[in-house]
């Protein structure tokens, strides 16, 4: 079974510059997740999507970040325009619903660098 | 406050030894799931083992073991029989449960960086 995919896997931009990350869930995952992980700490959720709908995105920066998950499948998130502090590893996740006992499948992150 | 709280930020133990990482937590739900991810270099988490909140005995996968405490609310992932291949990032979570109807989002603490050493 594929796992969560993710891409780029590195992204080096300037600030103000605008970025985009992929993400594609494991097939039949209903439940799609966007976390940042700064250097040190612990991923932190910034949108949770149920099929294509939103369930969770009270820790999205709203004026900068932006996410879609069309059709329900795979999803992008953006950033526009990119701050210094917007430097982090951005992971996707995906589960097959979202009960409190569902365990979350990562992919393997997209390194962001703002210089 | 803190949901997930890891004191460890650092633990070092030898191959062949058992290790724990500590992990308490903070709710007030009554149904809660609590995770243990691994993430090693290459960044990935890993899903390791899973303990709910009604579940009476401790949860066991392979050489993980999870020491649920509730009355302390503490889950402590005990790692058997280390090997060096367990060097990485262990990270504690928690997804809080029907209170609300839906599940929470999963809260991670700050992780401890385990090291296993020959």
């Amino acid at each position: 079974e594929a796992g969560v995919a993710q891409s780029p896997r590195y992204k080096i931009i300037e600030k103000r510059q605008s970025v985009a990350f992929w993400c594609n869930p494991i097939s039949g995952h209903a439940t799609l997740y966007w976390y940042q992980q700064i250097l040190g700490q612990g991923p932190k959720l910034l949108i949770q999507f149920q099929n294509n709908g939103v369930v969770d995105d009270s820790q999205l920066p709203k004026d900068r970040f932006s996410a879609e998950r069309l059709k329900g499948v795979d999803s992008t998130l953006k950033i526009q325009p990119a701050k210094l502090e917007d430097s982090a590893v951005y992971l996707c996740a995906s589960s097959s619903d979202s009960t409190f006992n569902e365990k979350l499948f990562f992919g393997s992150g997209t390194q962001l660098s703002v210089l | 406050a803190q949901k997930i709280t890891q004191t460890q930020p650092g633990m070092f133990v030898q191959e062949k030894e058992a290790v724990t990482l500590d992990c308490t937590y903070d709710t007030s739900d009554q149904s809660y799931g609590l995770f243990w991810y691994k993430q090693p270099s290459s960044g990935e988490m890993i899903f390791l083992i899973y303990q709910g909140s009604y579940d009476e005995q401790n949860a066991t996968e392979g050489r993980y073991s999870l020491n649920f405490q509730k009355a302390r609310k503490s889950a402590n992932l005990v790692i058997s029989a280390s090997q060096l291949g367990d060097s990485a990032m262990y990270f504690c979570a928690m997804r809080e449960g029907e209170s609300t109807g839906t599940a929470s989002k999963l809260t991670f603490g700050t992780g401890t960086r385990l090291q296993v050493t020959l």
